[in-house]
């Protein structure tokens, strides 16, 4: 089992605050890394999926970067709303054979959006 | 609409007893997993199906049986060797199994032991 760390654990933040948080995992065999958004009382819901070094990912006010050979990839919320609370779900997977599909999850980061 | 139904959403369990937790996909994915999730911890594979009639064991397989009998189906029993079952399980799919897809999941089943 892989070892995948997100931190912080939660984060409360004010309305209209930016924010950002780290996912790390092994920089060896990279393959691909997940992000999703799991809101309470619903289904995680895919964010990114990003396979390059490098790799930048836009989707409204949230954005994620990529760096492989270090082993991370943060995750940004600018302008932060209320529906934007939810726990933040990364996931990384290897390229290695006994890997083949499996994705390794990290705990999570709990948002907590005030007004 | 195109998802996947998890049932029940409740589910209880008696000592000694097995039973099984019900996923349904109308996405047409090939590929199909079953997680756990305990408090303070990230999701854990227990078994995953890359085509039907075929699946392999996750992570944390023992005391789970699973079968893929149809593509669209991918049933989880907990069996009475699983000690420690209290969890919420979530199911999900995606289009293949080659972990560069998205994968789409289900609303989760809580299991309590009683």
């Amino acid at each position: 089992i892989l070892n995948v760390e997100q931190s912080p654990q939660s984060l409360h933040v004010q309305e209209g605050d930016s924010t950002n948080f780290t996912c790390s995992f092994p920089s060896s065999n990279f393959y691909a890394l997940h992000w999703y958004r799991w809101e309470t009382a619903k289904s995680p819901e895919a964010l990114f999926v990003m396979t390059l070094n490098g790799d930048e990912k836009k989707k409204g006010r949230i954005s994620a970067t990529l760096n492989t050979k270090e082993g991370y990839s943060y995750l940004y919320i600018k302008g932060s709303q209320p529906e934007d609370s939810a726990t933040y779900l990364c996931a990384f997977i290897s390229g290695t054979t006994d890997s083949w599909g499996k994705l390794q999850f990290g705990a999570g980061t709990q948002v907590v959006v005030t007004p | 609409d195109g998802g996947i139904t998890q049932s029940p959403k409740y589910l209880f369990r008696k000592e000694g007893q097995n039973v099984t937790l019900s996923c349904e996909q109308n996405l047409n994915h090939d590929a199909m997993y079953w997680y756990r999730q305990d408090p303070g911890q990230g999701l854990r594979l227990i078994y995953y199906s890359q085509i039907v009639n075929d699946f392999q064991k996750g992570d944390i397989a023992e005391g789970y049986s699973v079968s893929r009998e149809k593509k669209e189906s991918f049933p989880l029993t907990v069996t009475s060797a699983q000690k420690n079952p209290t969890a919420f399980y979530l199911c999900a799919s995606s289009s293949t199994s080659g972990g560069q897809e998205t994968q789409y999941f289900g609303p989760g089943t809580r299991l309590l032991v009683l």
